[in-house]
C-alpha cells in the first residue's frame, strides 16, 4: 500500500506570496494532520481534517488555513508569507476507529521564505 | 495543557548494545496514548511504538520496547542490539482521547533525542 506523499518537496517563496502545500492520505485513511517543524519550535500541530471538517486546530494565525477534499487529499494554504514560516510541513495520516489511531506521516515540504 | 520532555539532546551507543532513550509527560487527561517516532536525515518520521494509558502490559514492537511507568510518568524507549541504521532523531509524542473513546490526531511532541549508533 502507498505511503503518504506530499508535494511539493521542496519549495522557495519570498516574503508576502502565498503558498499551496498539497497531502495524499493513505488508501482508506480519513483523518490528515498537518505539523510544522522548526529548530526552534520543534514539532507543532496545525490542524486536522476528518471527513472534510477541520477537527483540531493549533495556535497558529489565520494566514495558515488548510481544507480536506472529499477524496480525503488535503491542502494548507500559507498567505502573506514571512521569513518565519521557513519549516519542514509535514503532514500525516491515520486509520479512525483504531485503539491506536497511530499517525502515518509522509516526507514533508521544505518551505525556505527569502 | 500536555507536556513532553526529553532531556536527552543527544546519545550515543555502540552497535548491538541496548540503549533507552528518556520521556516524561506531564498531562491531567486520564485517558492518553503516547508514541514514539524516529525521524532520519531524509525527515520523513516512522511510528515505532505505541502505549496507551490503560495498557497494563508494557509494549514491545521488535527491537523496541517501551518502559511505562505511570506513577512516574515516564514512557521511556529501550532499542536493543542497535543497529548502524538506528542512527535518527527520536521523538516521543502524546495523544489526548476525547472522552467516547474518540481518540483525535493531534500529537503533542516532545524536543526529540539525536542517537548515534558507533560500529
Amino acid at each position: 500500500k502507498a505511503g503518504v506523499t506530499q508535494t511539493p518537496r521542496y519549495l522557495i517563496k519570498t516574503r508576502g506570496q502565498q503558498v499551496t502545500l498539497s497531502c495524499s492520505p493513505i488508501s482508506g485513511h480519513r483523518s490528515v494532520s498537518w505539523y510544522q517543524q522548526t529548530p526552534g519550535q520543534g514539532l507543532q500541530f496545525l490542524f486536522e481534517y476528518f471527513s472534510e471538517t477541520q477537527r483540531n486546530k493549533g495556535n497558529f494565525p489565520g494566514r495558515f488555513s488548510g481544507r480536506q477534499f472529499s477524496n480525503s487529499r488535503s491542502e494548507m494554504n500559507v498567505s502573506t508569507l514571512e521569513l518565519g514560516d521557513s519549516a519542514l510541513y509535514l503532514c500525516a495520516s491515520s486509520l479512525s476507529g483504531t485503539r491506536r489511531y497511530e499517525q502515518y506521516f509522509g516526507p514533508g515540504t521544505r518551505l525556505t521564505v527569502t | 495543557a500536555q507536556k513532553i520532555t526529553q532531556t536527552q539532546p543527544g546519545m550515543f551507543v555502540q552497535e548491538k548494545e541496548a540503549v533507552t532513550l528518556d520521556c516524561t509527560y506531564d498531562t491531567s487527561d486520564q485517558s492518553y496514548g503516547l508514541f514514539w517516532y524516529k525521524q532520519p536525515s531524509s525527515g520523513e518520521m516512522i511510528f515505532l511504538i505505541y502505549q496507551g494509558s490503560y495498557d497494563e502490559q508494557n509494549a514491545t514492537e521488535g527491537r523496541y520496547s517501551l518502559n511505562f511507568q505511570k506513577a512516574r510518568k515516564s514512557a521511556n524507549l529501550v532499542i536493543s542490539a542497535s543497529q548502524l541504521g538506528d542512527s535518527a532523531m527520536y521523538f516521543c509524542a502524546m495523544r489526548e482521547q476525547r472522552t467516547g473513546g474518540t481518540s483525535y490526531g493531534k500529537l503533542t511532541f516532545g524536543q526529540g533525542t539525536i542517537l548515534t549508533v558507533h560500529p
